[in-house]
């Protein structure tokens, strides 16, 4: 089945770029599901951050659209995610996910990777 | 955006019923998905669409809606379930953006 798996540094300095990769194996980051990155500060709950399809469309919550970009590589089989300007309130462990979309049951999020903590520190 | 209120903290004792509740606006249209976190781990899903549980999941575990209120209900609660369960749903504007709820944490006595 589908696996995930986050990469990237754990420490990012002030006002710099949050770069992870999200490595899928087990199957096809081209199939008809869109991917999605999620994060969770330090003891507090998930926040979406924003989604991408095998075709690069995306959308992006708007409280981070600015900041934001996600892009996929095909030839990689996986996608990424970019954050720039960040403070300290971006630190937080950091999940890639796949997205289901469902005309009768809806939306859901699975798998997800293990999380990779992100911390925003100089 | 909307928002997807949870209560912070419900308590059961083992082998008794629990429900957690989603409220939100959003949930007039969609469905909610549910997500159980433990400690230290990433979250997985335990219920999505009217009442589907993924393979592996317990038939413990089964969600309802009414309105504007999501419920996911754990029948027979056992201590691993104790953990942080998240509901999510789209956005009420109707566009991909999601939101997740404010998360219930679950304490089996």
């Amino acid at each position: 089945q589908v696996q995930l798996q986050e990469s990237g540094p754990g420490l990012v300095k002030p006002s710099g770029t949050l770069s992870l990769t999200c490595a899928v194996s087990g199957g096809s980051i081209s199939s008809t599901n869109w991917w999605s990155w999620v994060r969770q500060p330090p003891q507090k709950g998930l926040e979406w951050i924003g989604e991408i399809s095998h075709s690069g469309s995306t959308n992006y919550n708007p409280s981070l659209k600015s900041r934001v970009t996600i892009s996929v590589d095909k030839s990689k089989n996986q996608f990424s995610l970019k954050l720039s300007s960040v403070t300290a309130a971006d630190t937080a462990i950091y999940y890639c996910t796949r997205d289901w979309n469902d005309v009768s049951e809806g939306d859901w999020f699975d798998p997800w990777g293990q999380g990779t903590l992100v911390t925003v520190s100089s | 955006s909307s928002e997807l209120t949870q209560d912070p903290a419900v308590s059961v004792a083992l082998g008794q019923t629990v429900r957690i509740t989603c409220q939100g606006d959003s949930l007039r249209n969609y469905y909610a998905s549910w997500y159980q976190q433990k400690p230290g781990q990433a979250p997985l899903l335990v219920i999505y669409g009217k009442n589907n549980r993924p393979s592996g999941i317990p038939d413990r575990f089964s969600a309802s809606s009414s309105g504007n209120t999501a419920s996911l209900t754990i029948t027979g609660a056992q201590a691993e379930d104790e953990a942080d369960y998240y509901c999510n749903s789209r956005d009420t504007s109707g566009n991909h953006p999601y939101v997740f709820g404010t998360g219930t944490k679950v304490t089996v006595l």
